[in-house]
């Protein structure tokens, strides 16, 4: 089994600016899938970035970023240029290849200041 | 093209009574998960259903939940006999891959149980 701990529960960022939130995760497999969702208030999950843990590149989609440091168990999420549609909750989750349901940190709210 | 769907959007029962929520999930998608979202627990696995395999029910809280999936597309989750601590939000998600794929989520039913 897996666990993913995200020890901020909430954030607040100026809009234009730059935030990293954080995950720390835990498993014994080698195959396994690490995530960051966002949730606005719609309650919509919309996939943020992927990282494949075999993969040493850090995912980019556009102004998200991830730092995944394998052997620390880091995933953390930076967020550039922040806008305030950026506002949300965010999750990090993992699973692992042989089980792929997913295991959710308990989230971060992300507050954007105009 | 379009993404996962969820029936009904909000549900209201009264406690005892049987609910059913529906989810159509991204066609061609082979596997298919139900995840709970409540303030208390976060958001926690429930099914989960792979082409023609025998679905993994280890996360279903008790007897009174149940879910099938009906030629390998649309989903059914069954709640019986509701509790008020049923209530939450229930997140239908599906994806490619044989489990490996990206969890595409739909949006969501809210139940409430009074």
């Amino acid at each position: 089994a897996q666990t993913v701990t995200q020890s901020q529960p909430e954030m607040s960022v100026q809009e234009a600016e730059t935030v990293t939130l954080s995950c720390t995760y835990d498993t014994s497999e080698s195959d396994y899938y690490l995530f960051w969702y966002k949730q606005p208030p719609s309650r919509q999950m919309i996939l943020v970035i992927r990282q494949e843990a075999y993969k040493q590149q850090n995912a980019t989609e556009n102004r998200f970023s991830v730092n995944f440091q394998k052997a620390a168990k880091s995933f953390s999420l930076k967020i550039s240029d922040s806008q305030l549609g950026d506002a949300a909750m965010y999750f990090c989750a993992c699973h692992t290849g042989a089980n792929s349901k997913l295991t959710f940190g308990k989230g971060i709210t992300l507050s954007v200041r105009p | 093209g379009a993404g996962v769907s969820q029936s009904p959007s909000n549900k209201v029962t009264e406690k005892g009574k049987d609910v059913e929520l529906r989810c159509d999930p991204i066609s061609g998608h082979t596997a298919l998960y139900w995840y709970r979202q409540s303030l208390g627990q976060g958001l926690e696995f429930l099914i989960y259903f792979q082409g023609n395999s025998a679905p993994d029910k280890s996360g279903l809280p008790s007897d009174r939940f149940s879910a099938e999936r009906t030629g390998g597309s649309v989903s059914t989750l069954t709640i019986q006999r509701t509790q008020q601590e049923d209530s939450a939000v229930y997140l239908c998600a599906s994806s490619s891959g044989w489990g490996r794929g990206t969890q595409y989520f739909g949006p969501g039913t809210r139940l409430l149980v009074l």
